[in-house]
């Protein structure tokens, strides 16, 4: 069966400090990668998706970044966090058409930045 | 361009009584739509989806859902509610572009 994990599931960072938030899925090939970020009492805005190693697509102009270096793996970097970086950090995967498949979320990583 | 309205950010109810969480989007295409649930500090997990099939879908954990073309709605219903429903619900667009736009959320609350 798939799972995904995702870690670390708390963290607390300085401003200006770096960002790494890691995202690993098993029991599937070629996934489509999601990253979404909730910040509260908000919804979900998508930060970045990938349909392969390497393709990167951005959805919202901002100082974070993301990976994929392999085929199961997405990460989520900054190299200075800002204090509106606060919020939880959700990463999906879906394989399949969007208007067929669903996507399956990871527990999410809840980021403070103070 | 695609959007999605979630017309209550809260909604309360007791324990037993119908739910009814509303949802009416905006597409260029023929949608597909999905209710996801999240409870407190958790990722987010399928309720129930329309892709073009029958208009009435059934999801789990007793939920249903109606889209109707004519009013661009997609409420999320329930006959009766229990403790273990008190979480956020997110009402969800899709279309053909690979892209999905999510709703503001409506988090609901059951009171015993």
């Amino acid at each position: 069966s798939q799972t995904i994990h995702q870690w670390p599931a708390t963290l607390v960072q300085p401003v200006g400090s770096p960002l790494s938030l890691e995202c690993t899925v098993e029991g599937t090939s070629n996934p489509n990668l999601y990253w979404y970020r909730q910040a509260a009492g908000r919804g979900l805005q998508l930060l970045f998706y990938s349909v392969g190693i390497g393709q990167i697509s951005s959805e919202v102009p901002q100082n974070l970044s993301a990976s994929r270096p392999q085929d199961r793996q997405f990460i989520l970097s900054s190299k200075k966090l800002l204090l509106s970086d606060s919020g939880f950090y959700l990463c999906a995967w879906r394989v399949g058409a969007v208007n067929t498949g669903e996507l399956f979320f990871g527990e999410g990583s809840r980021l403070t930045v103070l | 361009a695609q959007s999605v309205t979630q017309l209550d950010s809260h909604v309360s109810v007791s324990e037993g009584t119908p739910v009814l969480l509303r949802c009416n989007y905006s597409s260029s295409y023929s949608p597909s739509l999905f209710w996801y649930v999240q409870h407190p500090n958790k990722g987010l997990q399928l309720l129930l989806k329309y892709t073009s099939a029958a208009t009435l879908v059934k999801g789990i954990n007793g939920f249903e859902a109606e889209f109707k073309k004519s009013e661009t709605s997609f409420h999320l219903t329930k006959p009766s509610a229990h403790m273990s429903d008190a979480a956020e619900y997110f009402c969800v667009v899709g279309n053909a572009g690979n892209m999905l736009t999510f709703g503001g959320g409506t988090r609901l609350m059951v009171k015993p």
